[in-house]
């Protein structure tokens, strides 16, 4: 079983929709990160979390709401769904210990289309 | 804030042939990370890297910290090596900023 999991793995939806993605890891790590990728680019960073009770926003934060509901599961959540939100989203973790050097461990990703 | 750049952008191989990578980051760093994105989306792990040279199989990875840059090498390549490669790194803090990629191109 994959150690990063994301539901659903694609969704097409309307402008105005509110919509949440779900992360989840079997991975006992810490941290956890919502990526967003548009095409042709790299990832950029949404939201990012240190433990259930610490929230940060990215680089992008904009447009985007966040749940840390437990050590494992981490959300996203659009609020009101725009068509430039249109992209591929990715969830990630890494452990906090500065042997593991935070190394990232990405999921499948989900393919967003807004219309 | 820090930049990466990856090159080149495109690369096209016929099969069995070796290739380098190359990614140049603007600061000091102690991440380094590299991905390989297959046709389906995916992003699957290679290198953890900040420093040093590490392989595995057919793929090596080195990163020169002191002067901004890393090398992914790719010998005897296989079409299933086609994809988009990413460099990503991060300093001080557990954000990865990551370069545009290289697309790969492997012919039989």
């Amino acid at each position: 079983d994959a150690d990063v999991t994301q539901t659903p793995r694609n969704r097409i939806t309307k402008t105005g929709k509110r919509i949440m993605l779900e992360c989840s890891q079997t991975k006992g790590h810490d941290r956890m990160y919502w990526y967003r990728q548009d095409p042709g680019l790299g990832l950029r960073l949404i939201y990012y979390s240190f433990d259930v009770k610490d929230i940060n926003k990215g680089e992008i934060s904009d447009g985007y709401s966040v749940s840390r509901q437990a050590q494992a599961k981490f959300s996203l959540s659009l609020e009101s769904a725009i068509p430039n939100q249109t992209a591929l989203y990715f969830c990630a973790t890494s452990d906090r210990s500065v042997a593991a050097g935070n190394e990232q461990f990405f999921g499948p990703g989900t393919r967003l289309t807004v219309l | 804030g820090i930049q990466v750049e990856q090159s080149p952008p495109d690369l096209i191989l016929q099969e069995g042939a070796n290739s380098t990578l190359r990614c140049n980051f603007s600061d000091s760093v102690n991440n380094l990370q590299w991905f390989h994105q297959n046709p389906w989306g995916q992003l699957i792990n290679l290198f953890y890297i900040p420093s040093g040279t590490k392989q595995n199989g057919r793929l090596s990875a080195t990163t020169v910290a002191t002067e901004r840059y890393s090398l992914l090498y790719i010998s005897s390549s296989q079409t299933t090596d086609s994809g988009v490669y990413f460099c990503a790194v991060g300093y001080n803090t557990d954000k990865l900023i990551f370069g545009t990629g290289t697309r790969l191109q492997v012919f039989p």
